[in-house]
């Protein structure tokens, strides 16, 4: 079974340009997350799909990230403009069956950001 | 506020010896997960927690839970190099299930 996929594997870019992360979740799985991991801190979620639609978004700075999945599949992650505190590792992770609150997360390798 | 403690934040281990982690959470809560994590690697689950006095065990890692105390333990039996990664504890909130809040990890480097 293939996993959750994610590009690039590294970005760097200068404070105030623009970002995009891509995102495959695992087949069939109809919800996907997006985290924010900073260097030496456990990943904060910051937006839940369940198919194309957001469940929970409350924790994304609306003012310059932004992320959609508009046909229920693969994913996007945007910031604009990028801020040095932005610098962190972005990963996306999907589930199979919605509304089961423990069911597992499988984790894609994520997107290294580094913000100059 | 959730809060998600867990310690030590550094183990360095001799291959054979047994360690414990530890992971206290300040609020109540419906599960606690265990992660696993290389460097450079995504986080792979190791154990859900879902009721108090939950045990699991997988090889060498065995997984508790006392809701009561608010703590999650991940105890590490004769420890082998391969077992030297980053775990993770995360603990659930609301009714996403997404909605985790992540220790801050343990980095653990089991020697010869």
């Amino acid at each position: 079974e293939a996993g959750v996929a994610q590009s690039p594997r590294y970005k760097i870019i200068e404070k105030r340009q623009s970002v995009a992360f891509w995102c495959n979740p695992i087949s069939g799985h109809a919800t996907l997350y997006w985290y924010q991991q900073i260097l030496g801190q456990g990943p904060k979620l910051l937006i839940q799909f369940q198919n194309n639609g957001v469940v929970d978004d409350s924790q994304l700075p609306k003012d310059r990230f932004s992320a959609e999945r508009l046909k229920g599949v693969d994913s996007t992650l945007k910031i604009q403009p990028a801020k040095l505190e932005d610098s962190a590792v972005y990963l996306c992770a999907s589930s199979l069956v919605p509304g089961v609150r423990h069911e597992k997360l499988f984790f894609g390798s994520g997107t290294q950001l580094s913000v100059l | 506020e959730l809060k998600v403690e867990q310690n030590p934040l550094f183990l360095s281990m001799q291959e054979g010896k047994n360690y414990t982690i530890y992971c206290n959470y300040s609020t109540t809560s419906d599960r606690l997960y265990w992660y696993r994590q290389d460097p450079g690697k995504s986080l792979e689950s190791l154990f859900v927690l879902l009721s108090n006095g939950a045990v699991k065990q997988e090889g060498r890692l065995m997984a508790s839970l006392d809701t009561k105390a608010r703590l999650s333990t991940l105890h590490i039996t004769a420890a082998v190099h391969d077992l030297s990664a980053t775990y993770f504890c995360a603990v659930g909130y609301g009714g996403s299930q997404g909605n985790l809040i992540f220790g801050k990890g343990t980095k653990l480097s089991v020697k010869p």
